[in-house]
């Protein structure tokens, strides 16, 4: 079995300032994990993932996550946040078994993300 | 714009009908995925389908269905439906089966059952 708790349903930021969004996950096997973004009205799209290689994982837009088995961690940080970073975020973890968990991906409830002038 | 298309992009109907909604792939991508997202259950995996044959379930109704067609388009159906059944619902595809692919998300289609 696998899950994913978001640990903030809402962070809020000024521009320009670190952004921090923290996702803890549990699973049975080895995973992979994923952070995925969507802005309104639209569908959503991959950040960066890990699959067992480098623990610090960068994505797009300069947005990073580390992998820490130890803590079960997955949290998503930006050094500098900007206004089009706006948007739900979400924290995704997949087994990394084969049989019936083939592309089976378990959402975390999401982060919305607000950055202020 | 990922490549996965969804018609129709809004749909509202009545408790107890049945609709249909489509999705194609992008080029090149053998797998197909559905999710529904609600306000109440967020984000949840429905069914995956890999060059036609299904692959996995996640919490998908009996009421719903869904197949892929032998040109990988694929069509989720939702039978007698419920005021609960109002969500957003997502297609996605990847190139292979593995859980490591990268997903590519469709715009969604909005369902709003009255």
């Amino acid at each position: 079995a696998q899950s994913v708790t978001q640990l903030d349903s809402h962070v809020s930021v000024s521009e320009g300032t670190p952004v921090l969004l923290r996702c803890n996950y549990s699973s049975s096997y080895s995973p992979s994990l994923f952070w995925y973004v969507q802005h309104p009205n639209k569908g959503l799209q991959l950040l960066l993932k890990y699959t067992s290689a480098a623990t610090l994982v960068k994505g797009i837009n300069g947005f990073e996550a580390e992998f820490k088995k130890s803590e079960t961690s997955f949290h998503l940080t930006k050094p500098s946040a900007h206004m089009s970073d706006a948007a739900e975020y979400f924290c995704v973890v997949s087994p990394n078994a084969g049989g019936t968990s083939y592309g089976k991906l378990t959402f975390g409830q999401g982060t919305i993300l607000t950055v202020h002038p | 714009d990922s490549g996965v298309t969804q018609t129709p992009k809004h749909l509202i109907t009545a408790t107890g009908q049945r609709v249909t909604l489509r999705c194609s792939p992008r080029s090149g991508d053998l797998s197909v995925y559905w999710y529904q997202q609600s306000l109440d259950q967020g984000l949840q995996f429905l069914i995956q389908y890999y060059n036609g044959e299904e692959r996995a379930k996640g919490n998908i109704l009996e009421r719903f269905s869904a197949q892929q067609f032998p040109d990988l388009h694929s069509e989720l159906n939702l039978s007698s439906l419920e005021l609960g059944d109002s969500a957003l619902y997502f297609c996605a595809s990847s190139v292979g089966l593995a859980t490591y692919n990268e997903q590519f998300f469709g715009p969604g289609t909005r369902l709003t059952v009255l």
